[in-house]
């Protein structure tokens, strides 16, 4: 059984520190996807990375994907109260199980003003 | 559609009762996911579909749950006899390829067993 954890599980900062989360598993991934969350809400996609070692920015934040496609980070710079949610990593597997998205647990942030 | 479609938003039933969940997805994506997500926590996986077959459905909890997609877009996902502990917030995705890249979310059905 393909297994993510994620950390840490809650996270609380203030406005213009900077984050990081992790993703772990000892499985490897096709490819591993972040997402966001607002309560009341589906998660929300926010970057898809694919090959090992990728890295991706969008805006403030950075993500990587481990050479080894078991792991991946989420580092959010200079974090805005706007960035508040649920951050959730989600791992897709090879062949058959590529469509059997496992996600983590997910990390809570919250950033205060 | 625009994006994913649950129906409906909220049920509550009674304990014993079958309830049926229904998922529209994208227009022309081609895979279904079925999850279950406990408040504060990450979707677990249900089931998924690749057009009208059934993939994987090691995620369905036991015998009483079950999902179909008969003509590859609208899927139905049913819970018989239902128990207090199938309470929870059952979320449909779609994605437009086979790969399980980009999935988009609906905003689920909060179902409360009484």
């Amino acid at each position: 059984t393909q297994l993510l954890e994620q950390s840490p599980q809650f996270l609380s900062i203030q406005e213009g520190e900077n984050l990081t989360v992790y993703c772990n598993s000892s499985s490897v991934f096709s490819s591993l996807q972040w997402y966001r969350q607002e309560p009341g809400e589906g998660p929300v996609l926010l970057v898809t990375v694919v090959t090992g070692g990728e890295v991706k920015k969008l805006k403030r934040l950075t993500f990587q994907f481990g050479d080894a496609r078991k792991d991946s980070s989420l580092h959010i710079t200079a974090a805005q109260p706007g960035d508040t949610g649920l951050y959730l990593c989600a791992g897709a597997g090879y062949g058959g199980s590529q469509g059997n998205l496992i996600f983590g647990k997910g990390t809570k942030l919250s950033v205060k003003p | 559609g625009a994006g994913v479609s649950q129906s409906p938003r909220y049920k509550v039933t009674k304990r014993g009762q079958d309830v049926a969940l229904r998922c529209d997805p994208i227009s022309g994506h081609v895979s279904l996911y079925w999850y279950r997500q406990a408040l504060g926590q990450g979707p677990e996986f249900l089931t998924y579909f690749n057009y009208e077959a059934q993939q994987d459905k090691s995620g369905l909890p036991n015998d009483r749950f079950s999902a179909e997609r008969p003509e590859g877009s609208i899927s139905t996902l049913t819970i018989q006899r239902t128990e207090q502990r199938d309470s929870a917030m059952y979320r449909c995705a779609s994605s437009l390829e086979e790969t399980g890249i980009e999935a988009f979310f609906g905003q689920g059905t909060r179902l409360t067993v009484v």
